[in-house]
């Protein structure tokens, strides 16, 4: 299994763009990496999936370099709404190996 | 449309107790698992279903059961609850997408357990 490292907090103030970085050093060639975010008192939410290169959705941006030893999930212009913890995960295959770890808490203020 | 939901949503036990915590989803899906939140904590998975009929466990399984007896539900038991099993358990679906497979959580069980 891919061991994930993420920073415990970060603090932003609304309207900045936000940048979450995971390593994943052991990433596997078949790994996808995948981002959930979680908000007080509610199951997590899948965020975006990527596997090399640049990836964006309505929601955020996912870069993953040429190694794939670490990726960067970009929100842009965060609101308060957007505080939450943001779970980096590595994996493919079965979603059973997939690991959530303890994640980036992002507080968002004005 | 519901998604995943979850019974109860809060539960309180006394030590040596059971209980069932119920998993429902209408997406069709042919994966469920079962998680546990610790404060402070990631998820960390208890037991999973790759389909109607079958469970396996996962990194977390001892002192719990489950069952997969309909493909929409995933039933969660506590034969005689601890107080280290105080937790939120969270509830997920998913189905083949790609290389890993994206997955629906519920909106959770908070359990307490004295």
């Amino acid at each position: 299994l891919a061991k994930t490292t993420q920073p415990i907090s970060m603090d932003s103030y609304e309207g900045q763009e936000v940048n979450i970085t995971c390593s994943h050093n052991n990433i596997a060639t078949n790994d996808y990496i995948t981002w959930y975010q979680q908000f007080p008192s509610q199951g997590p939410r899948f965020i975006i999936q990527g596997y090399k290169t640049k990836v964006t959705n309505e929601v955020a941006s996912l870069f993953i370099p040429a190694d794939r030893k670490s990726s960067t999930l970009s929100l842009p212009r965060v609101s308060l709404s957007d505080t939450a913890v943001y779970y980096c995960l590595v994996g493919a295959g079965t979603a059973s190996k997939l690991t959530f770890g303890t994640g980036t808490r992002l507080q968002v203020t004005l | 449309n519901a998604g995943v939901t979850q019974t109860p949503k809060f539960r309180v036990l006394k030590t040596g107790q059971s209980m069932t915590l119920l998993c429902a989803q209408d997406m069709n899906h042919e994966y469920m698992y079962w998680y546990r939140q610790d404060p402070g904590m990631g998820l960390r998975l208890i037991h999973y279903s790759v389909g109607e009929g079958t469970t396996a466990k996962g990194e977390v399984p001892d002192g719990y059961n489950v069952s997969r007896l309909k493909k929409q539900n995933f039933l969660l038991g506590l034969e005689s609850a601890a107080p280290s099993q105080t937790s939120v358990y969270f509830c997920a679906s998913s189905d083949k997408t790609g290389a890993t497979y994206e997955q629906y959580f519920g909106p959770g069980t908070r359990l307490t357990v004295t």
